[in-house]
């Protein structure tokens, strides 16, 4: 099971690009990589989801290096509203679905 | 559509009473989770159903807490009896399946107050 490590906290300015780092040492062939957000008094939402190289869709970029040991969450110039917990998970084929860990996560503080 | 809808939003009940929480998963969502999130435990999967199939339980706490889904458009988490530290926010979220390519819909979550 792919346990991941990432910074417990970041803080930023509005209008920055913010890249949250997560490692995956233990990643298995067949995982994903995925990553939420969580506002507070909400529930997590899904925002990007990638295999290898780089994924990007309206909110969000992803990037994966060849060795797949780690991604980077990139979010372009921030705002006050991007303030969150992000959280970075390994998702198990389907045959090991039940072991889904979210972790601490990173608390992204924007400042004006 | 609506989303992932959780009832009651706030629950506030004494030790030792019957607790309910429910949750209607998003139509043509086949896999539908419960969570849990604590300040000190983070976020935890307690049970996960397929096709209205309990998969996997392991993450529920201890017998007093069970789960079930009668059909495709409910499911229920009930803890008899609550304690005080059964206190958290609960989590239901819903997937097209269990594949890891299936992002998961939270709902808004329920917050539990066990006095």
């Amino acid at each position: 099971l792919a346990k991941t490590t990432q910074p417990i906290s970041m803080d930023s300015y509005e209008g920055q690009e913010v890249n949250i780092t997560c490692s995956h040492n233990n990643i298995a062939t067949n995982d994903y990589i995925t990553w939420y957000q969580q506002f507070p008094s909400q529930g997590p939402r899904f925002i990007i989801q990638g295999y290898k190289t780089k994924v990007t869709n309206e909110v969000a970029s992803l990037f994966i290096p060849a060795d797949r040991k780690s991604s980077t969450l990139s979010l372009p110039r921030v705002s006050l509203s991007d303030t969150a917990v992000y959280y970075c998970l390994v998702d198990p084929s389907a045959g090991g679905y039940n072991k889904l860990i979210f972790g601490a996560g990173t608390r992204l503080a924007v400042h004006p | 559509d609506a989303g992932v809808i959780q009832s009651p939003r706030h629950e506030v009940t004494e030790m030792g009473q019957e607790v309910t929480l429910r949750c209607k998963p998003i139509s043509g969502h086949n896999s539908l989770f419960w969570y849990r999130q604590t300040m000190m435990r983070g976020l935890e999967l307690l049970i996960y159903f397929n096709n209205n199939v309990p998969i996997d339980d392991s993450g529920m706490p201890e017998d007093r807490f069970s789960a079930k889904m009668p059909n495709a458009s409910f499911s229920t988490l009930k803890i008899q009896p609550s304690e005080p530290r059964d206190s958290a926010v609960y989590f239901c979220a819903s997937s097209l399946g269990l594949a890891a390519i299936n992002e998961q819909f939270f709902g808004p979550g329920t917050r539990l107050t066990v006095l």
